[in-house]
C-alpha cells in the first residue's frame, strides 16, 4: 500500500473521449507531481505543482491537462488522446521545503500508477 | 543535474548482500545521492538519500566515495521481493525537486 492513491487503476478509452485521472494524498505535502512510463523505460516527468500551482510543464502537449483544485488532489485530464499515449502514469508528492529554509531534502512518494490504453 | 551511470542489470543470490554501484563524476557540492527502486507493477519507492556521509537505514545502506563521484547502494540480505530496478539519482537540496530517472540497474535476485 501507498500513501499516494491514484483511482482508476485502469482505464481504456478511445481517442474521441475525455477522461480524468485523480491523485491524492494526506501527507500535507505541497509539491505534487505527474510521470508517464512506456513499457520498459524509465518514469519521464510531465508536471510538477508547488503550493498548487503549476511550476513545471515538461513541453507536454496539450491533449494532457494537469489540474490541482487542493493541497491534497491533482487531476489530470485527458482528451483527444493518440494510441502512443498508453502507458503507466504516475502521481508523487513531496514536502516542499522553501529555498534558503532548509537543506533536508523530501523524497518522492509515488502512487501505483494509472495503466491507461487508448484504443 | 549531475548525470549517473549505472550497469544495465546484475545478479545476487537470495540471502547475499547486492552492492549496487552508481557513478556519478559531475556532482557539485549541493547535490544529494537518492536511490529509489520500482518492483514491477508498482510506482517506484524511495529507498535511501546521502550528501557525503555514509547512511543506514531498515532497508539499505549508502556508501559515498569521499571524492563523491560514486556510491555504492547494499541490501545486506536480499530477498526475492527485491528484484526491482533501482534508480540512482543525484538533486541539489531545498525545493520541489525535477526528478529524472535515468534506465537504472534491473536487479535479479535467484533463489
Amino acid at each position: 500500500d501507498t500513501e499516494v492513491t491514484q483511482t482508476p487503476k485502469h482505464l481504456v478509452m478511445g481517442m474521441t473521449n475525455k477522461k480524468s485521472l485523480k491523485c491524492e494524498q494526506h501527507m500535507g505535502h505541497r509539491a505534487m507531481y505527474w510521470y508517464k512510463q512506456k513499457a520498459k523505460k524509465p518514469p519521464e516527468l510531465m508536471f510538477v505543482y508547488s503550493y498548487e500551482k503549476l511550476s513545471i510543464n515538461e513541453s507536454v502537449p496539450s491533449r494532457f491537462s494537469p489540474e490541482c483544485p487542493n493541497s491534497s488532489l491533482l487531476n489530470l485530464h485527458l482528451h483527444a488522446l493518440q494510441p502512443e499515449d498508453s502507458a503507466l502514469y504516475l502521481c508523487a508528492s513531496s514536502q516542499e521545503v522553501l529555498a534558503g529554509l532548509s537543506a533536508t531534502n523530501s523524497p518522492l512518494h509515488f502512487g501505483n500508477g494509472t495503466r491507461l490504453t487508448v484504443t | 543535474d549531475a548525470k549517473t551511470t549505472q550497469p544495465t542489470s546484475m545478479d545476487c543470490a537470495e540471502g547475499r548482500a547486492a552492492n549496487l554501484p552508481c557513478n556519478h563524476s559531475t556532482i557539485s557540492g549541493n547535490e544529494y545521492v537518492y536511490w529509489y527502486r520500482q518492483i514491477h507493477s508498482q510506482g517506484p519507492q524511495y529507498i535511501i538519500h546521502g550528501l557525503k556521509n555514509n547512511e543506514t537505514n531498515e532497508m539499505a545502506s549508502l556508501i559515498i566515495t569521499e571524492d563523491r563521484k560514486s556510491s555504492t547502494l547494499i541490501l545486506p540480505h536480499a530477498t526475492l521481493r527485491d528484484t526491482a530496478v533501482y534508480y540512482c539519482i543525484v538533486l541539489e537540496s531545498g525545493g520541489y525537486q525535477k526528478v529524472t530517472f535515468g534506465t537504472g540497474t534491473k536487479l535479479q535476485v535467484i533463489p
